[in-house]
């Protein structure tokens, strides 16, 4: 299994900076995931992010927008840039780890992030 | 593409019955995987089960049962005698298989969600 921290747990900003939302893993790990929750909506993959290489993004994000990081097997960065109050969501990690004999996708607890 | 599909955005029910959650799943892919998971109010997601596309048996986890229909593209999840704890957003998701004997899986199509009240 894996256990996901993620920091902060939730922020409130003001429109126009950036929120940096970190994400440990317990474990190494080859894939990390970010995910937005908008309010009252279901969970839309933002990117996918490996170690060693650039981030994928999803239709409709840019890494101008959400830059990624991604500097070792257990750690992994989201940047919320210049933001606007429509990035107000719940922002998750998760990660693909072993669990009895599969491999399970693993959540983190995360951010909520309330822009003014 | 990939398309999950949970008609039913609200379902209310008085404890001790049982509900059904229906999961409707749209994929080119033969091999998949194909999920559940539950979000208390706290927000947090809780797996509760996964499926591969080779895997048709029907399984029962305590209060929870779940009925995968390859025929019909249908995983529903049955909550028999429920009570106000699985008061939740229920999330039904797929995913495609990279290679079903490493068992490893691609990123999440989420469904919009159930949100399940259970009455007391």
């Amino acid at each position: 299994s894996a256990v996901i921290s993620q920091k902060p747990s939730r922020d409130i900003c003001q429109r126009g900076t950036s929120l940096t939302i970190q994400c440990q893993v317990d474990s190494q790990v080859t894939m990390m995931f970010w995910y937005r929750q908008q309010p009252g909506q279901s969970l839309t993959l933002i990117a996918t992010a490996n170690q060693g290489s650039e981030a994928t993004y999803e239709s409709g994000f840019v890494i101008d927008k959400f830059p990624i990081s991604r500097p070792n097997l257990t750690f992994s960065t989201l940047t919320v840039s210049n933001m606007s109050p429509e990035d107000s969501s719940i922002y998750l990690c998760s990660v693909e780890a072993p669990a009895g004999g599969y491999n399970e996708q693993f959540f983190g607890p995360g951010t909520r992030l309330t822009v003014l | 593409a990939q398309k999950v599909t949970q008609a039913q955005t609200e379902i209310s029910v008085v404890e001790k019955e049982d509900v059904t959650l229906d999961c409707v799943y749209e994929t080119r892919d033969t091999t998949y995987y194909l999920f559940w998971y539950k979000q208390p109010p706290s927000g947090e997601l809780v797996f509760l089960i996964r499926r591969n596309s080779f895997d048709e048996q029907n399984e029962i986890s305590g209060r929870y049962s779940w009925n995968f229909q390859k025929s019909t593209s249908s995983f529903n999840f049955t909550i028999t005698a429920s009570q106000v704890v699985d008061s939740a957003v229920y999330f039904c998701a797929l995913s495609e298989a990279l290679l079903v004997t490493s068992g490893s899986a691609r990123q999440l199509t989420f469904g919009s969600g159930t949100q399940l009240t259970v009455l007391p």
